[in-house]
């Protein structure tokens, strides 16, 4: 079973561009999970999409958005870019077909972005 | 606001030694997750811990978790330089979402 995959793998912006980074999640996961990791903050939960829906949303400003598509894959907009975002984001997919499955998150590679 | 603190976030150690990285979170979660990240690369699930004293085991890594004691443990037996990498515990906050809060990771570095 292929993996969850996320493109592109590195990016370079300046301040004030946006950015759309793209994740597929692994075939019959619906839940997909975005995360960003720098050196100072670690990694901190962005948001989380069901069924196209946003189930769950972490301190991040309006700035950063997503979207889930009807096939499960999606996408994360960061406009106004600040030097700041530079990090690595990482998507997840989990499965939630089964009530009381745990969940467990499957990542992907990363999207290595860099905002100068 | 659930937190989770792991300790240490940095450990050096020599092949052969055996060694626990703790992983302490604050409020009540019935999920605990382990994951092994090597650098430049992505997260690596290692183990997920689902109960009050569960404990699973793989190679030389070994993972319980105390939900009384909102506490879990990863032991490195007889570590070998393989095992270098960051290892980051992670806790489901509930609520019906799947975001994970994540430690800070500690930082492993086994030396010949």
């Amino acid at each position: 079973k292929a993996g969850v995959t996320q493109t592109p793998r590195y990016l370079i912006k300046t301040r004030g561009q946006q950015v759309t980074l793209s994740c597929s999640p692994i075939s019959g996961h619906r839940s997909v999970s975005w995360y960003q990791q720098t050196p100072g903050q670690g990694l901190q939960f962005l948001f989380e999409y069901f069924s196209e829906t946003q189930r769950n949303k972490g301190n991040f400003p309006g700035r950063f958005s997503g979207r889930q598509f009807s096939n499960s894959r999606s996408e994360m907009n960061v406009s106004t870019l600040e030097l700041g975002d530079s990090a690595l984001y990482l998507c997840a997919s989990s499965s939630t077909m089964l009530a009381g499955a745990f969940n467990e998150q499957f990542f992907g590679p990363g999207t290595r972005l860099t905002v100068l | 606001e659930l937190k989770v603190e792991q300790n240490p976030l940095f450990l050096s150690m020599q092949e052969g030694k055996n060694y626990t990285i703790y992983c302490n979170y604050s409020t009540t979660s019935d999920r605990l997750y382990w994951y092994r990240q090597d650098p430049g690369k992505s997260l690596e699930s290692l183990f997920v811990l689902l109960s009050n004293g569960a404990v699973k085991q793989e190679g030389r890594l070994m993972a319980s978790l105390d939900t009384k004691a909102r506490l879990s443990t990863l032991h490195i037996t007889a570590a070998v330089h393989d095992l270098s990498a960051t290892y980051f515990c992670a806790v489901y906050s509930g609520g019906g979402a799947d975001g994970l809060t994540f430690g800070k990771g500690t930082h492993l570095i086994i030396q010949p």
